[in-house]
């Protein structure tokens, strides 16, 4: 099985600062990699994948985010935040067989004007 | 991608009742996943739900109290049995596009 691990339950960061959401995974096959954004009173939203090929996946809303296969991290970036990003993130693995998906316990991103 | 239609958006239910949740999609998809975010916390499987067949729950779940629906290829219910306050939470429907998973827009369940 698969397990995701965000290791910061809340950021906050002055609005056009830079802020990283960090990811760790554990798994024993190879796995496909994803950032979930969820606005207030919204469902989620993909943001952007890993699934094979460059380890930098740029997304939406101007958001990165790098796969370290030895640190097994896929941490989130952005060099310059809005207000309009304050949102709940969720870091997802899945294995590269079967449909199951693993959500981390999201990271609360709360951007100060 | 495929777009989901969820409804209802928002429900306030009186325990002891149930409450059924729809999942409309706009393309035929084999699998259709019903997932549960508790207040606070972060989503968890409930169940997947494939046509043709019995729903396979996940560990915790069972079909007494969840049971679901599939009569097609784009449409599923999930329903929430003899409701208590402790299933007060959102409910997402979804499925996959693209090696990732599209979801509904969630119903936001108070039980009162």
């Amino acid at each position: 099985a698969q397990s995701v691990t965000q290791l910061d339950s809340q950021v906050p960061v002055f609005e056009e600062a830079p802020v990283e959401l960090r990811c760790n995974y554990s798994s024993s096959v190879s796995v496909y990699l994803f950032w979930y954004v969820q606005y207030p009173n919204q469902g989620l939203q993909l943001l952007l994948k890993y699934l094979s090929g460059s380890t930098l996946v740029k997304g939406i809303n101007g958001f990165e985010a790098e796969f370290n296969k030895s640190q097994t991290s896929f941490h989130l970036r952005k060099p310059s935040v809005h207000i309009s990003d304050t949102a709940e993130y969720f870091c997802a693995v899945r294995a590269n067989t079967g449909n199951q998906f693993y959500f981390g316990t999201g990271t609360s991103l709360t951007v100060i004007p | 991608s495929a777009v989901i239609s969820q409804k209802p958006s928002r429900d306030i239910c009186q325990r002891g009742t149930s409450l059924t949740i729809q999942c409309q999609v706009d393309s035929q998809v084999t699998m259709m996943f019903w997932y549960r975010q508790q207040p606070g916390q972060s989503l968890t499987l409930i169940a997947t739900a494939n046509q043709g067949s019995e729903a396979t729950y996940e560990s915790g779940f069972v079909i007494d109290k969840f049971p679901i629906s599939r009569p097609n290829l784009t449409f599923s219910t999930l329903t929430v049995s003899n409701m208590s306050p402790e299933d007060s939470s959102i409910y997402l429907c979804s499925v996959e596009a693209s090696y990732g998973y599209t979801f509904g827009s969630g119903t936001r369940l108070t039980v009162v």
